[in-house]
């Protein structure tokens, strides 16, 4: 059971909008930046969202973040089929002195 | 370019020992934190524990706490993970990541090393 909390599972049609959640307390996602992870089967996770709201170079704008209080969201508008993966939220945790992951949520493309 | 390679996986005795490493290239591998985040098999990422550039600060999850010890060596651009008393429920994925400024904020990932453990 992760502290942070994260649907396992997600859907959309392509061209559609979705949003993962992530779910916290105060003494992680309340107090800290958010950062959202991509990873494809077999491979390294990606950093898609950095601080909370930043994308990094090369991720494309289709991907959003936002943080509020203790709860913070990933968006993707425009879903493609190549968007289908696990995604994972992360933040450090002031309580426990040490990085959380949430337990990822499976991204589908139907 | 940034380049993280993973090293030392491999089966394992329940009990045992084994050392991970991950060699570093590209960047001045001083100026930056480093984690250790592994991934059981079919299950999510969990991170394990962090050392900063000068090692002056050092955390461990939990799980893993007294039984594995993180390290560095900024003059082989090296990391490394000594992990003792194995369990089975240590069998993952081990990865290196390189974290920006923030530790939970990591740029640039290793490939794995697979540990098994197992009798």
């Amino acid at each position: 059971q992760s502290v942070l909390t994260q649907p396992p599972s997600a859907s959309g049609t392509p061209g559609q909008r979705v949003t993962i959640s992530c779910s916290g307390s105060s003494s992680n996602i309340g107090n800290n930046y958010v950062y959202w992870y991509q990873q494809f089967p077999g491979t390294a996770p990606k950093l898609l969202i950095s601080r909370s709201n930043q994308r990094p170079s090369g991720v494309p704008d289709r991907f959003s973040g936002s943080k509020s209080g203790t709860s913070a969201s990933l968006a993707i508008s425009g879903l493609r089929s190549e968007d289908e993966a696990d995604y994972y939220c992360a933040t450090w945790d002031d309580s426990l002195s040490g990085v959380l992951f949430g337990g990822g949520t499976k991204l589908t493309v139907l | 370019e940034v380049q993280l390679v993973e090293s030392g996986g491999g089966l394992v005795q329940p009990g045992g020992s084994l050392r991970l490493s991950c060699a570093a290239s590209g960047f001045t591998f001083s100026s930056y934190t480093f984690n250790w985040v592994r991934q059981a098999p079919g299950k999510g990422l969990e991170w394990i524990s962090s050392i900063s550039g000068s090692s002056s600060n050092i955390y461990y999850a939990n799980s893993v706490k007294g039984r594995f010890t993180i390290s560095r060596d900024n003059a082989k651009n090296s990391l490394s993970l000594q992990m003792n008393s194995l369990r089975a429920e240590d069998t993952a994925v081990y990865y290196c990541a390189r974290a920006v400024l923030y530790p939970a904020e990591h740029d640039y990932w290793g490939q794995g090393t697979l540990v098994t453990v197992s009798s």
